[in-house]
């Protein structure tokens, strides 16, 4: 089973200012790794596949990046509504998909 | 547009059985894999099973295998999760979502989910 790890578990950023969430793979899982937001009280919404391919109706300041076991998840000028857990899933080894534990992005 | 409802959660005793179900629109339900994905109480996303477009593939966790039985009714756009034997560990936010399977491998909507509760 791959495992896979998101640092920082917590992150505070100020609002218009950039942030990056790292995820990191037990093994390679080339570029078949997915992004999702999720909101309290609320579900999932996918992000990015593909490792970078934005989802269809997400803003263009999301942007993600890697291969291999490294991926950055880049959210270029943070919007109030971008307050929320981020979660990293592969999909190149399966089953299991596996997920990582999740970022929590707050306000600084 | 695409819509997921859950349905079928509650409270259970440890032991008992509980039937999840999925009713999808505003897509071909037949054309695609469909999963469940639980979320334990302040914790973090699990995949629990998935099943290909024509039913004919299905796949589990480790953790479920052998009491959860995953099924669709294409007749009905609908997405079922028998669970048996249920465990307090099974307490948890259980999420239908579309993909899971070749061709769309991770999960693009999802549902509000459904709350299995199990404790005596």
């Amino acid at each position: 089973e791959i495992v896979m790890t998101q640092s920082p578990a917590t992150l505070s950023v100020s609002p218009g200012e950039r942030a990056t969430l790292s995820c990191r793979a037990s093994q390679s899982v080339s570029s078949n790794l997915a992004w999702y937001q999720q909101k309290p009280g609320q579900a999932p919404r996918l992000l990015i596949y593909g490792a970078s391919t934005r989802a269809t109706g997400i803003p263009a300041r999301f942007s993600g990046s890697g291969s291999g076991t490294e991926f950055t998840l880049t959210i270029s000028s943070l919007q109030s509504e971008d307050f929320a857990v981020y979660y990293c899933q592969q999909y190149n080894n399966w089953p299991p998909y596996t997920f990582g534990q999740g970022t929590n992005l707050d306000i600084k | 547009e695409v819509q997921l409802l859950e349905s079928g959660g509650g409270l259970v005793q440890p032991g008992g059985s509980l039937r999840l179900s999925c009713a999808a629109s505003g897509f071909t339900f037949s054309s695609y894999a469909m999963s469940w994905v639980r979320q334990a109480p302040g914790k973090g996303l699990q995949w629990v099973s998935a099943i290909s477009g024509s039913g004919d593939r299905t796949h589990y966790a480790d953790s479920v295998k052998g009491r959860f039985t995953i099924s669709r009714d294409i007749s009905k756009n609908t997405l079922y999760l028998q669970m048996n034997s249920l465990r307090a560990e099974d307490t948890a936010v259980y999420y239908c979502a579309r993909g899971g399977h070749y061709g769309l491998e991770y999960f693009d909507f999802w549902g509000q989910g459904t709350l299995v509760t199990v404790s005596s």
